[in-house]
């Protein structure tokens, strides 16, 4: 596909189970970000890859959350023994190579629900 | 601290007029960059517009332009002539050498026929 895919899109899961959030990068994009986005807010940062490498984890909110990208190319999110607090937009973006200059192009986001 | 501010209120703009959505932004860096997005209410974020920290020119891009005043530190979004289809969530972002955005809380506009 031309764009960012995220899977699956809506996820309802139950206090205490533990939920893996797939992110298919633009085709050649060097670098893949997750952000989460509460409601009435803006996206967050979480943490990002260059090709399999996680360069900066330190918006990831607790050791509950965690992110691979083992071939450098589609990444999972996974949240452990998850929480209601945990319910929001999980987002994730690609860009091309990565530097300060560089856009990033978001998915349709992953909507998380935990009750 | 808050990196990004966008405080305007709601936003009611006639179709065909222009607006304008304000943007601050706050980073001691030298080379850095500034994005805009737009989120419908189908919940995508779409990207519109770059400015960077270096560039002279303020960025256009179709209907879209940026005002770009560095001393001010701000970065404020025009939309000229507004269409129904531009009825959305409007968010500005700002990217360090970090590469991480950091967005703001975003600006609502309804366009009205």
């Amino acid at each position: 596909g031309a764009g960012v895919s995220q899977s699956p899109r809506y996820k309802v899961t139950k206090r205490g189970q533990d939920v893996a959030l797939r992110c298919d990068p633009i085709s050649g994009h060097v670098s893949l970000y997750w952000y989460r986005q509460a409601l009435g807010q803006g996206p967050e940062f979480l943490t990002y890859f260059n090709y399999e490498a996680q360069q900066d984890k330190s918006g990831l909110p607790n050791d509950r959350f965690s992110a691979e990208r083992p071939e450098g190319s589609i990444s999972t999110l996974t949240i452990q023994r998850t929480e209601q607090r945990d319910s929001a937009m999980y987002r994730c973006a690609s860009s091309l190579v990565g530097t300060s200059t560089d856009t990033q192009y978001f998915g349709p986001g992953t909507r998380l629900t935990v009750l | 601290a808050q990196k990004i501010t966008q405080t305007q209120p709601g936003m009611f703009v006639q179709e065909k007029e222009a607006v304008t959505l304000d943007c601050t932004y706050d980073t001691s860096d030298q080379s850095y960059g500034l994005f805009w997005y737009k989120q419908p209410s189908s919940g995508e974020m779409i990207f519109l517009i770059y400015q960077g920290s270096y560039d002279e020119q303020n960025a256009t891009e179709g209907r879209y332009s940026l005002n770009f005043q560095k001393a001010r530190k701000s970065a404020n979004l025009v939309i000229s002539a507004s269409q129904l289809g531009d009825s959305a969530m409007y968010f500005c972002a700002m990217r360090e050498g970090n590469n991480r955005l950091a967005f703001g809380k975003g600006n609502q506009v309804v366009v009205i026929p």
